[in-house]
């Protein structure tokens, strides 16, 4: 069973600001949100991660609601080279992180 | 910063061969990891390593072996190459302790004939 939902695909304009969902209900106290990002024929690219609150860095902002049974990455004044595949990954780390990614949301960037 | 090296980036090879892939990181990170992608799908953990001559399996470890030979170095080898197999191979690699973001290599993509 997927352990977070996104939607397959978005598109966007230059310029604009991006929300992308996940959904991830069932997720366990201990289990951290990370978000990488996939461009063809490269390897994911770390984004963001967080807990409980909310966090920001000079990619994305990082939405957590507060029962944390979904969060969304904010993307702001999006470019061309933000088009790439976004999965959003669950994991409790411990020995160390193990991630598994699903199909993510292929985000569209339109000039 | 540091670099994740993959050899080679495109790998063919014949069904029922033995083949390897090589990734060296200079990051000096403890934890390595390799991790398999079939078309249009996410990714799959084959074997990962927390430290030199360290081996986990991963989901997906049958039919491959590894090998941590040193800390920056993390190999892969397919045992006996089947067609289904063709996919692109990642490696990567990150401080040891959890919760800690995981660097990428650019993939070796392989193809049996």
């Amino acid at each position: 069973d997927a352990k977070t939902t996104q939607p397959d695909s978005m598109e966007s304009t230059e310029g604009e600001t991006v929300h992308l969902p996940c959904s991830h209900a069932t997720i366990s106290g201990n289990e951290y949100i990370y978000w990488y990002r996939q461009v063809p024929l490269q390897g994911p690219e770390y984004v963001t991660h967080g807990l409980q609150q909310n966090t920001t860095n000079s990619m994305a902002f990082l939405a957590i609601a507060s029962d944390r049974k979904s969060s969304t990455l904010i993307l702001p004044h999006v470019s061309l080279r933000d088009a790439a595949v976004y999965h959003c990954i669950l994991d409790s780390g411990g020995s160390n992180a193990k991630l598994t990614f699903g199909k993510g949301t292929k985000l569209s960037v339109k000039s | 910063g540091g670099i994740i090296t993959q050899t080679p980036k495109f790998l063919i090879g014949q069904e029922g061969q033995k083949l390897t892939l090589k990734c060296q990181q200079n990051f000096n990170h403890d934890t390595m990891y390799w991790y398999r992608q079939d078309s249009g799908k996410g990714l799959r953990l084959i074997y990962y390593s927390i430290t030199e001559n360290d081996l986990q399996k991963g989901d997906l470890s049958e039919g491959y072996d590894a090998s941590r030979e040193k800390k920056s170095s993390f190999s892969l080898t397919v045992t006996s190459a089947q067609k289904n197999e063709m996919a692109v191979f990642l490696c990567a690699s990150s401080d040891w302790g959890g919760y800690a973001e995981q660097f990428f290599g650019p993939g070796t993509r392989l193809t049996v004939l």
